[in-house]
């Protein structure tokens, strides 16, 4: 079936260090969107991506869409103990209303 | 602007027994998503309504899980009877309209479920 693979399942850096997870689809994806969970909490929308190569910054994040549409990163610069819960990328197969696939997620934490 | 309400927050029960969860979406959203997630996993889609219909429960174990949203806005999931597999958060989301392209799903709070 079709999956959305996330790595690493785990991160742990220093504060101020740079952050990357990556998210590879088995299939070819219409969009992608990126979610936030903080421990306790529940999946905030971030952003979605739609075009092949496209590229958006949020302050100290960094988002990419493969030429593919098949991968996708998110890129935090400096980290800070802000940053810390799980960052779910979620690929939406199909159309516009296709259902979005969850990847496992990569949690954060950042040690002061 | 109120968002995803969800209810109960927690609930135990022993297997076999049966449980329902509710969830009410930010208003004016036609489409309702429920998802389960299992400690350490991303969220799974059960079901995904738009207005009161059924667009995807491909992945909604049907033997024991059943979901309506009767009158578009409200929606209510039923596990009957429950596994001890079946302890999970489950999350309600919503958004504005599934065909719209820049289409962010706002989730609730969710709901604890621990069968013993």
């Amino acid at each position: 079936g079709q999956q959305v693979m996330q790595i690493p399942q785990y991160q742990h850096v220093q504060e101020g260090e740079d952050f990357t997870t990556y998210c590879n689809s088995s299939t070819t994806l219409s969009n992608i969107q990126w979610y936030k969970q903080r421990p306790g909490g529940h999946p905030v929308f971030l952003i979605q991506l739609v075009k092949s190569g496209e590229v958006k910054k949020q302050k100290r994040l960094t988002f990419q869409f493969g030429e593919a549409k098949k991968n996708s990163s998110l890129h935090i610069t400096a980290t800070q103990t802000t940053d810390v819960g799980t960052y779910f990328c979620a690929g939406r197969v199909g159309n516009q209303g296709g259902k979005l696939i969850f990847g496992q997620g990569t949690e954060l934490s950042v040690k002061p | 602007e109120a968002g995803v309400a969800q209810s109960p927050r927690y609930k135990i029960i022993e297997k076999r027994q049966s449980v329902a969860f509710w969830c009410n979406p930010i208003s004016g959203h036609a489409t309702l998503y429920w998802y389960q997630q299992i400690l350490g996993q991303g969220p799974k889609l059960l079901i995904q309504f738009q207005n009161n219909g059924v667009v995807d429960d491909s992945q909604l174990p049907k033997d024991r899980f059943s979901a309506e949203r009767l009158k578009g806005v409200d929606s209510t999931l039923k596990i009957q009877p429950a596994k001890l597999e079946d302890s999970a958060v489950y999350l309600c989301a919503s958004s504005l309209d599934r065909t719209q392209l820049g289409n962010e799903q706002f989730f609730g709070p969710g709901t604890r479920l621990t069968v013993l």
